[in-house]
């Protein structure tokens, strides 16, 4: 079974755009994370979930909305469409507690903007 | 500013012997410092976490060193193995929760 799975795998859209990125969880983790991966390869948190809150939001513009029906999924919804947008989106979660963390990934939702 | 900075881009070495990453940051007090793997088109696999009054962690071939004074981590990897070639990234947990990443340096095992 996937641990943390991500849908879709690709998305190809035009700007202006409104997309959803859909991700789930079954490792009955507290935490969840979407991170993009831009061309240059580096890896940078947008947002983080615990327990249905939202505990970091880094300044990313808010036409990105991430939204948690339940613990096990935190979708990322993204509006208004912008070619700088492409990028690979990774889901992660992990959970909080005195013995550390790991962070699972999921497998990314490569979004082309164009 | 706050720098996370892996030594190099990328790291080619001969099969057989010992890789070794570094990972140098500043402004930073994390709580501890995790090494991933992350092979083309797949997300980052955890290998190793480290944390602040830890100076040394090993699993099977992998070693971690983390100096709270340097700033700095290194990763190595002994008698490496073609399959041991992917991008190795290091990220700190920060103490609200936030884990921040290096840019990866591309390890290639050459046969």
């Amino acid at each position: 079974d996937t641990a943390v799975s991500q849908t879709p795998k690709y998305l190809v859209t035009q700007m202006g755009n409104d997309k959803s990125i859909k991700c789930e969880q079954n490792l009955g983790h507290d935490t969840m994370y979407w991170y993009k991966q831009d061309s240059k390869k580096f890896l940078k948190i947008m947002f983080s979930y615990n327990n249905k809150e939202l505990i970091i939001n880094e300044t990313v513009p808010n036409r990105f909305s991430p939204k948690s029906p339940d613990k096990a999924h935190l979708n990322l919804h993204i509006n208004s469409l912008e070619l700088g947008d492409s990028a690979v989106y990774f889901c992660a979660s992990s959970n909080q507690g005195a013995g550390g963390e790991t962070q699972y990934f999921g497998p990314g939702t490569r979004l082309l903007v164009l | 500013s706050q720098k996370i900075e892996q030594n190099s881009e990328a790291l080619n070495i001969q099969e057989g012997k010992t890789a070794t990453l570094t990972c140098n940051y500043t402004n930073y007090s994390p709580a501890y410092l995790q090494w991933y793997r992350q092979d083309p088109g797949r997300g980052p696999v955890f290998l190793l976490l480290i944390r602040e009054n830890e100076k040394e962690k090993r699993k099977e071939r992998l070693k971690v060193t983390f100096d709270t004074t340097l700033k700095q981590s290194l990763f190595h990897i002994t008698a490496s193995q073609p399959a041991d070639s992917a991008t190795y990234l290091c990220a700190l947990r920060l103490n609200n929760n936030d884990m921040r990443f290096g840019a990866g340096t591309r390890l290639t095992v050459k046969p």
